[in-house]
Parts: C-alpha cells; sequence; structure tokens
C-alpha cells in the first residue's frame, strides 16, 4: 500500500499570507503511461463532509478558487493557499489516487495566527 | 444536481448487523465508481473500498476487507456498506463518495452516516 505523509499536522497562518502544506508518498504516484501526478486534495471544515479541492496533483475542480494551487512530482507534493481568508480555516488531507488502497494522509490542521 | 444522499443516523449495540445506504441522483449511477470513507471521531479520513454498480467490481483496503461488504443496486441507484457483526470501535462517520468524470479521486461526497456502536 501507499502510505500518504503530510507535514505539518498543525499550522497557523496570519489572514492575507501563504499556507503551504506538504505531502510525501511512499511510493511515486506518477503515471507513465500519462504523465500525470494521481494526487488529490481535499478541505474539510467541521462537521461537512471533504470537499474536494484539487486532482491530479495541480488540477483545481471546478469552482475551486484560483488562490488555492498544487504542485510536486513523484512522491513530494504541495498544496498552497495564497491569501489566506478566514473560510479557509479546516482541516486538509491529501490523497494519492494512484493504486488501491487510495489512502489518505493524516490531515494538517490550518488555523489563523 | 449530482448528488448522493445518505441514509440517517444508527445506534446498535455490539454484535448486531447493520446496512447503511447511499443513493445517488443526476446522473447515470452505474457509469461512476462509489467509495465508502471512514471517520473515526476526531480524527482523518480512511479509504475502505469502492464498487462500480454498473457489473458490482469491487476493490476493499485490505484494512477492512472482511470486516465490511460493499454492495451496490442500480436498478435504485444506491450502493450499501454492511456489518454482521458490529464493534464500539465501528464507532464512526461513514461518507459514500463518487469518482470524478476523469478519475479515481471522490468530487461528490454524500452527507455521512454516523454510526454509534455502545453498550
Amino acid at each position: 500500500d501507499i502510505v500518504m505523509s503530510q507535514s505539518p499536522d498543525s499550522l497557523a497562518v496570519s489572514l492575507g499570507e501563504r499556507a503551504t502544506i506538504n505531502c510525501k508518498s511512499s511510493q511515486s504516484v506518477l503515471s507513465s503511461s500519462n504523465g500525470k501526478n494521481y494526487v488529490a486534495w481535499y478541505q474539510q471544515n467541521p462537521g461537512q463532509p471533504p470537499k474536494l479541492l484539487i486532482y491530479w496533483a495541480s488540477t483545481r475542480e471546478s469552482g475551486v478558487p484560483d488562490r488555492f494551487s498544487g504542485s510536486g512530482s513523484g512522491t513530494d507534493f504541495t498544496l498552497t493557499i495564497n491569501s489566506l481568508r478566514a473560510e479557509d480555516v479546516a482541516v486538509y488531507y491529501c490523497q494519492q489516487h494512484f493504486t488501491t488502497p487510495y489512502n489518505f494522509g493524516q490531515g494538517t490542521k490550518l488555523e489563523i495566527k | 444536481e449530482v448528488q448522493l444522499v445518505q441514509s440517517g443516523a444508527e445506534v446498535k449495540k455490539p454484535g448486531e448487523s447493520l446496512k447503511i445506504s447511499c443513493r445517488g441522483s443526476g446522473y447515470t449511477f452505474s457509469t461512476y465508481w462509489i467509495g465508502w470513507v471512514r471517520q473515526m471521531p476526531g480524527k482523518g479520513l480512511e479509504w475502505m473500498g469502492i464498487i462500480y454498480p454498473g457489473d458490482s467490481d469491487t476493490r476493499y483496503n485490505p484494512s477492512f476487507e472482511g470486516q465490511v461488504t460493499i454492495s451496490a443496486d442500480q436498478s435504485i441507484s444506491t450502493a450499501y456498506m454492511q456489518w454482521s457483526g458490529l464493534r464500539a470501535s465501528d464507532t464512526a462517520i461513514y461518507y459514500c463518495a463518487r469518482h470524478g468524470p476523469w478519475g479515481d479521486a471522490f468530487n461528490i461526497w454524500g452527507q455521512g452516516t454516523m454510526v454509534t456502536v455502545s453498550s
């Protein structure tokens, strides 16, 4: 199984600043057939189901603000949130969707400083 | 509108059986993989397994295989998760979710079903 490890477990960022969350997979999730990296990012607010933000490591889901961006390749990935807003306070999860089981990272709690 | 609607909260005793449901609407149910995700109280997301309703092809997380059964009835656009003998450690919120049209991440989520197992 591919293990996904996020860092940090929590972080506090000031409003208007940039938040960066890292995710490392135990094996490459880069497809040799299409060159895509199979990593997704989700946002979960308290009491709500997760919401898909990014898939294929860097493709924003429809309706997701362009303040959210994903990057990385192979085994190392990053979610960046620019111009942090109060409504971005949430737990963020990465997930590999390359090979089953499509495991999630442990989550990163984002708070306002 | 594409949506998944899950069955309501359940309170069960250890050893009891349970089947929860997830009904899809607004799309062709049989042509998208549906998965189940567990979230224990205060914890993270755990991928349990997926099913393709069109042919009932099912993939389990080895951590959950044998503990739960995933099924689907495409005639009523509904997926299921069932237990034959619940344990207190099964207490969690269970989400169903649908894969996107482009691949295997979940872009549509149900509202979650809270399952409480307590004597």
